[in-house]
């Protein structure tokens, strides 16, 4: 099936420290979403894109819907013990479609 | 949070034996969708329904069946489970959105299955 690559897969940042993490394909996506998951519960859903070139905020969280259509970012500013986890990207292939793909994940890790 | 939720959370079966899981939702949203999720492979659709008694296969769907009899409930049975089926279970539900079919979705808390 189609693929995202999530990158990267994990990092360590201080308590404080700006985020980057983003997903690339090799197919245009119609919607991106990105879902953050804690451990033993189901994924949160943070910011949905519709339109190429859209930019979102969520509080300190800003995702993007990259020009192409084949990517996607995510940026937490001023990083906090609580954001710790691991945050999914996930894309609609087709317009119409059930079907979200899903990326791997980037397990996020906060030093205090 | 979305009115979602998932039973039993944590079950132990073993091989051979009939599974079904349930989700449950209080949103009355049209689309429910169940995956699986496991390390290396992360969120994998299973079968997804579209309206009452309307239901449809996703990618990893052999050895898998649902049913959609209520809005409210939609159910995966495993037929007789193996142990490659040991996995954590997500229930997802969303209502259309912005023009898409499938707008945003929201996930129950999750099953752990275990198949010894």
């Amino acid at each position: 099936g189609q693929q995202l690559n999530q990158s990267p897969q994990s990092m360590f940042i201080q308590e404080g420290e700006d985020v980057s993490m983003n997903c690339t394909s090799s197919s245009i996506f119609n919607t991106w979403l990105w879902y953050k998951q804690d451990p033993g519960e189901g994924p949160v859903l943070l910011i949905a894109l519709y339109k190429a070139g859209e930019l979102t905020s969520n509080g300190r969280l800003t995702a993007q819907f990259g020009i192409t259509r084949k990517d996607s970012f995510l940026n937490i500013s001023a990083s906090i013990p609580s954001d710790v986890g691991i945050y999914f990207c996930a894309g609609q292939l087709r317009a119409g479609s059930y079907q979200l793909t899903f990326g791997k994940g980037t397990k996020l890790s906060v030093i205090p | 949070d979305a009115g979602i939720t998932q039973s039993p959370r944590h079950k132990v079966t073993e091989t051979g034996t009939p599974v079904t899981l349930r989700c449950h939702q209080t949103e009355n949203h049209r689309y429910m969708y169940w995956y699986r999720q496991d390390p290396g492979h992360g969120l994998r659709l299973i079968h997804y329904s579209y309206g009452v008694k309307d239901t449809d296969k996703g990618e990893v769907s052999d050895g898998y069946s649902v049913s959609r009899s209520k809005t409210e409930d939609f159910l995966l049975t495993l037929e007789s489970a193996t142990s490659s089926q040991t996995s954590v279970y997500f229930c997802a539900i969303s209502e259309s959105g912005r023009g898409f079919l499938v707008g945003e979705q929201y996930f129950g808390p999750g099953t752990r299955l275990t198949v010894t």
